[in-house]
């Protein structure tokens, strides 16, 4: 049973191009979290998904982030216009129910903006 | 969801038990502990929660004071692979309202 994937792993972008992170959750799970973790910092709650579906977005920048999660294909992470504050460790979990449910994680992708 | 509060660093020697505080004195009667474990570099790997009982599984135990103002998470023996920082965490769940503070670097010594 697979985990949680995540690609690519490393991530290097020029300031103002786009970055495009990849989440595959575990097989059964249709719930979907974003996290970013910044150097020496804790995680961060960025946004939750379900399939095609929004739920919470509280943790997004107003700006330049987006994410989706379509009825086919893995979730997507998606950063325009990438600025050196946006590197991070990205972390994407997964779980099979919504409430009171432990969280599967993936190895992240780190972002690099140069 | 409720403050809590854990030690910043802690070490431990391989073979004995590691028995990491937190506590969260604000937390409401809904609110269920979790811990995680985040080995370096990696995501995020759950280990155990409880909400009023111990709980015990093939990772961990999780005391859970009666008043459910603190809890002690503990690894019987830990080995150097539990070299970790750990995150308690107090939440009524929906999954995505899991805040991850600071946590507790534990560092097991041979």
């Amino acid at each position: 049973n697979a985990g949680v994937m995540q690609n690519p792993r490393h991530l290097v972008r020029r300031r103002g191009q786009e970055a495009r992170l990849r989440c595959s959750p575990m097989k059964g799970h249709s719930h979907v979290y974003w996290y970013r973790q910044l150097p020496e910092e804790g995680l961060k709650f960025m946004v939750y998904l379900q399939k095609e579906n929004i739920i919470d977005e509280s943790g997004m920048p107003k700006e330049r982030f987006s994410a989706e999660f379509p009825k086919e294909g893995p979730s997507i992470l998606r950063i325009q216009q990438v600025v050196r504050g946006d590197s991070a460790a990205y972390f994407c979990a997964s779980s099979q129910q919504r409430t009171n449910e432990k969280l599967f994680f993936g190895s992240g992708t780190q972002l690099s903006v140069l | 969801d409720a403050k809590t509060t854990q030690p910043p660093s802690m070490d431990c020697a391989e073979g004995r038990a590691a028995n990491l505080p937190c506590n969260h004195s604000t937390i409401s009667g809904n609110e269920y502990v979790y811990w995680y474990r985040q080995i370096h570099s990696q995501g995020p790997q759950y280990i155990i929660h409880g909400l009023k009982n111990n709980e015990t599984n093939e990772m961990a135990s999780l005391i859970i004071t009666e008043d459910r103002k603190s809890s002690t998470l503990i690894l019987p023996h830990a080995t150097l692979r539990d070299t970790a920082v750990y995150y308690c965490i107090a939440s009524q769940g929906g999954s995505e309202k899991l805040v991850f503070g600071k946590g507790t670097k534990l560092t097991v010594n041979p």
